[in-house]
């Protein structure tokens, strides 16, 4: 099956400093991949739309300049989140929609970020 | 805008109850429809999917049909286990774009 992984697992930072999360599809294509956030015990809210080669797609409210995203090959996307502050503390999920299979979305472990 | 709606929970069982999570939804188009489940500190596991009207999806002992007419996809088991206790959501998508997810419903079950 479809394996997505994201890394780091889980990560504490200090407030100020900037946090990279890697997506990666390990067995596919992804042209398009997700971000989520998901607050505890709350659903996932979509942050942007990943794109291949191009810019990322956000979501309103979302700060374009804060939460970075790379989508630089078919298998990797990032999200770094700059300049990081508590109130940034959250469960960031990514999805890779498989090429050639409609809605066939597969989802990261996720990462749980912490900034003290 | 597409928006997913589902019963509130926590929803409390006993082993081998029986389960109804309802999920209702609009959308514009002719969405596919997910169950995910999220069991304690893991991500998202895909537990089952229709993509079509009158479609039904089943998974572990789990089920759901695609009801156009009452625009649900209401998730269902016959006899739950402790091991089904995890925060299940409701969630569709239109063709190739992200999902929009309900609230999530926890489930709790005791032996």
């Amino acid at each position: 099956g479809a394996v997505v992984s994201q890394h780091p697992s889980w990560v504490i930072c200090k407030s100020g400093t900037s946090v990279k999360i890697e997506c990666r599809s390990l067995d596919f294509q992804a042209t398009t991949m997700f971000w989520y956030r998901q607050f505890p015990k709350q659903s996932l809210m979509l942050m942007a739309t990943s794109n291949e080669g191009s810019k990322a797609t956000y979501e309103q409210g979302v700060e374009k300049d804060k939460f970075l995203i790379n989508h630089a090959s078919l298998t990797l996307s990032t999200l770094t989140v700059t300049s990081a502050h508590p109130e940034d503390s959250s469960f960031y999920i990514c999805s890779a929609n498989r090429e050639g299979r409609d809605n066939e979305q597969y989802f990261g472990p996720g990462t749980r970020l912490t900034v003290t | 805008g597409d928006s997913v709606t589902q019963m509130e929970g926590p929803v409390t069982l006993s082993e081998e109850a029986f389960l109804t999570i309802n999920c209702t939804y609009t959308a514009t188009g002719y969405p596919s429809l997910f169950w995910y489940v999220q069991y304690p500190g893991e991500g998202l596991q895909l537990l089952l999917k229709a993509t079509k009207a009158d479609d039904k999806g089943s998974n572990k002992g789990f089920e759901a049909t695609y009801r156009k007419e009452t625009t649900s996809f209401h998730l269902e088991k016959g006899s739950v286990q402790v091991s089904d206790s995890a925060v299940y959501f409701c969630a569709l998508s239109e063709a190739g774009t992200a999902l929009i997810f309900g609230k999530g419903t926890t489930l709790s079950v005791s032996s």
